[in-house]
């Protein structure tokens, strides 16, 4: 599997400001993913973040708010903007192969708390 | 849209028997049906998955089961150990189109010594 990282880890924000998350894979994967898990709650699909392209968002979420880059197979951030304390939640990016085998594996996570 | 059901929410077991959590999907073309192990404060874990051309895999204690005519999945944990105590997701997506992967509400099982 794919080795991942997120930064930051945490962070406590004030409303109205905006936070940038990134993710980095140590290998190119075809698909990049960023999810929200709010405290004892499932996983939430934000969007899929498209290498060259304009993110496909879910339901419920707009670029707006949520506006996600992806400049490589490598590399996508998701920025958390205009933030409430709604917000407050965990972030997760995650990462996939099309081909014979797809398995997806998530990133460590970033707790934000918005105050 | 797709849904994924899942039963129960909480789950307690002794350690040493078997634990079990079920599925439902929604989506008659899902075929890829992964399961995570999410530990409080981790990521979640890909712990075992079923492709809709088998019935059964099994991976030392852990084995999941798929119904495709009923649209139920099923894993099984056997002589349950304290380190089993996490929340378990299930998951159904359409693998071969690199689709999305729904998840459902989560179990918390917890091993009791």
């Amino acid at each position: 599997s794919a080795v991942i990282s997120q930064k930051p880890s945490r962070d406590i924000c004030q409303r109205g400001t905006s936070l940038t998350i990134q993710c980095q894979v140590d290998s190119q994967v075809t698909m990049m993913f960023w999810y929200r898990q709010q405290p004892g709650q499932s996983l939430t699909l934000i969007a899929t973040a498209n290498q060259g392209s304009e993110a496909t968002y879910e339901s419920g979420f707009v670029i707006d708010k949520f506006p996600i880059s992806r400049p490589n197979l490598t590399f996508s951030t998701l920025t958390v903007s205009n933030m409430s304390p709604e917000d407050s939640s965990i972030y997760l990016c995650s990462v996939g192969r099309t081909g014979e085998v797809y398995e997806q594996y998530f990133g460590p996570g970033t707790r934000l708390t918005v105050t | 849209g797709e849904n994924v059901e899942q039963h129960p929410s909480t789950l307690s077991v002794q350690e040493g028997d078997s634990a079990v959590i079920k599925c439902t999907y929604s989506d008659s073309a899902s075929n890829y049906f992964p399961w995570y192990k999410q530990e409080l404060g981790k990521r979640p874990q890909l712990i075992i998955d079923i492709r809709s051309n088998v019935g059964e895999k099994k991976d030392q204690r852990i084995a999941v089961t798929l119904n495709k005519t009923a649209k139920h999945f099923s894993l099984h944990i056997t002589e349950t150990q304290p380190e089993d105590s996490a929340v378990y997701f299930c998951a159904a997506s359409r693998y071969s189109s690199a689709s999305k992967i729904i998840f459902g509400s989560g179990t918390r099982l917890s091993i009791r010594p």
